[in-house]
């Protein structure tokens, strides 16, 4: 079956602007899971999605950040009023059950975002 | 600092030659696991080992855990071009909602 997928693949945005990146999961998988990648870095922990449980937006790093997710499928993470040092690759997963204590998260491609 | 450390940052070696890196975590996880990253992109599962498990294979993939040490290793055998990519070891937290990633490491497979 299809995999996780995001769009765009690349995003180039001018200082200040507003950006969507979209993520949809693999079908059936209730956890939802956004990292962050800076060049040369590990990843970082943004929000996690477990159902219809609240989500976990501890690893947001500031209020420019948000993300929702529709009908426990598709999620869309948005940043307002975009800064250089948010250049990175978001990274989007999914789980089958969620807790990753135990669960192998299936990750997309990627969205590269440059802010100019 | 990262919950997962991985080292060496970078390793670059011959085909056919085998490969280790290694891992060091900070605070008690239930298990640990290795990703591997093409390009700057997708990451994808490699492994995972629970923290009753000493030691995991699959295919050309080794893993140790020493829970005393806080440290895992990944030996990859027999290396080919084609694992020339990023590895990452990752924690879950206890509450399950997130996997810690380490900084990687560049392995170069030279043909």
């Amino acid at each position: 079956g299809a995999g996780v997928s995001q769009s765009p693949s690349n995003k180039v945005t001018e200082k200040g602007k507003d950006v969507e990146l979209r993520c949809d999961p693999i079908s059936g998988h209730t956890a939802l899971y956004w990292y962050r990648q800076s060049l040369g870095q590990g990843l970082e922990f943004l929000i996690y999605f477990q159902g219809n449980s609240a989500p976990d937006k501890s690893g947001l790093p500031s209020d420019r950040f948000s993300a929702e997710r529709t009908g426990g499928s598709v999620s869309t993470l948005t940043i307002q009023r975009t800064q250089q040092e948010d250049s990175a690759v978001y990274l989007c997963a999914s789980g089958i059950s969620g807790g990753a204590s135990t669960d192998t998260q299936y990750f997309g491609p990627g969205t590269r975002l440059t802010v100019l | 600092s990262q919950q997962g450390e991985e080292d060496p940052q970078a390793l670059s070696i011959q085909e056919g030659e085998n490969a280790t890196m290694n891992c060091s975590y900070k605070t008690s996880i239930n298990n640990l696991q290795w990703y591997r990253q093409n390009s700057g992109r997708g990451l994808v599962h490699l492994i995972l080992i629970r923290s009753n498990e000493r030691e995991k294979h699959s295919g050309r993939l080794r893993v140790t855990l020493d829970t005393s040490k806080k440290s895992s290793s990944l030996l990859i055998t027999a290396s080919r071009a084609a694992d020339t990519a990023s590895y990452f070891c990752a924690t879950p937290d206890l509450s399950g909602s997130r996997l810690t990633f380490g900084e990687g490491t560049q392995l170069t497979v030279n043909p």
